[in-house]
């Protein structure tokens, strides 16, 4: 069955350190979007990209880093400058923009 | 700036007590307003798409209008199993890649 595969589902960061968040689509789709999504809140995009090898910043970009050099895959790698991590990441994919996104189940990232 | 504002941010009905969730927007040009159910600790999943003014959609017990200003999501005779976060986004005309999305609201449905 296609769809998006987050990995891990949890995850624990220690002060200072990077980690990287995977997702990966079997959907064919050329978008794809990292969303962060705190308690209460709705999603906040940190970034896009709608073509391999080329990505966007969102609202929220300060602290993270992607990549897109597959297009089956966009990365996302929480690195030591931001500040507050904690919280539930999305990734999406789209193909039409009116089709709306398919999302992945997500990470929970805890900071240790 | 998009902004996206839902109301309220938590409903609680009976089974069977049929209600409305209100997403207000504000977009420089609207290309298209989005529904989707995100159930706790999961992705959200799409619902709808909707374009202009005055259209609707429906699926199952969910009804989904669209004004120049707002959206209404009705949800009819609602069952348990309607229990979850109902969020709205915002595509805009002048940037493809990039939804605004709403805090969603969260509705409890009691047996």
């Amino acid at each position: 069955d296609g769809g998006i595969t987050q990995s891990p589902k949890y995850l624990f960061r220690k002060e200072g350190q990077n980690v990287t968040l995977s997702c990966e689509q079997n959907l064919n789709h050329d978008a794809m979007y990292w969303y962060r999504q705190d308690p209460g809140q709705g999603l906040r995009l940190i970034y896009y990209s709608q073509i391999v090898n080329d990505f966007q910043k969102g609202d929220i970009a300060e602290g993270y880093s992607v990549s897109r050099e597959k297009k089956e895959s966009f990365p996302l790698t929480v690195t030591s400058a931001q500040k507050n991590p904690t919280a539930f990441y999305l990734c999406a994919s789209g193909r039409d923009w009116d089709y709306g996104y398919t999302f992945g189940s997500g990470t929970r990232l805890t900071v240790v | 700036e998009d902004q996206v504002t839902q109301s309220p941010e938590a409903l609680r009905l009976q089974e069977g007590e049929s209600s409305s969730l209100n997403c207000s927007y504000t977009v420089s040009g609207l290309r298209g307003l989005f529904w989707y159910r995100q159930d706790p600790g999961k992705g959200p999943e799409f619902l709808f798409t909707l374009y202009s003014a005055g259209e609707e959609k429906e699926k199952e017990r969910l009804k989904a209008t669209l004004t120049k200003k707002e959206s209404f999501l009705h949800i009819t005779a609602p069952k348990p199993e309607d229990s979850a976060t109902y969020l709205c986004a915002v595509q805009p005309n002048t940037n493809a890649g990039k939804s605004t999305f709403g805090d969603g609201t969260t509705l409890t449905v009691k047996p």
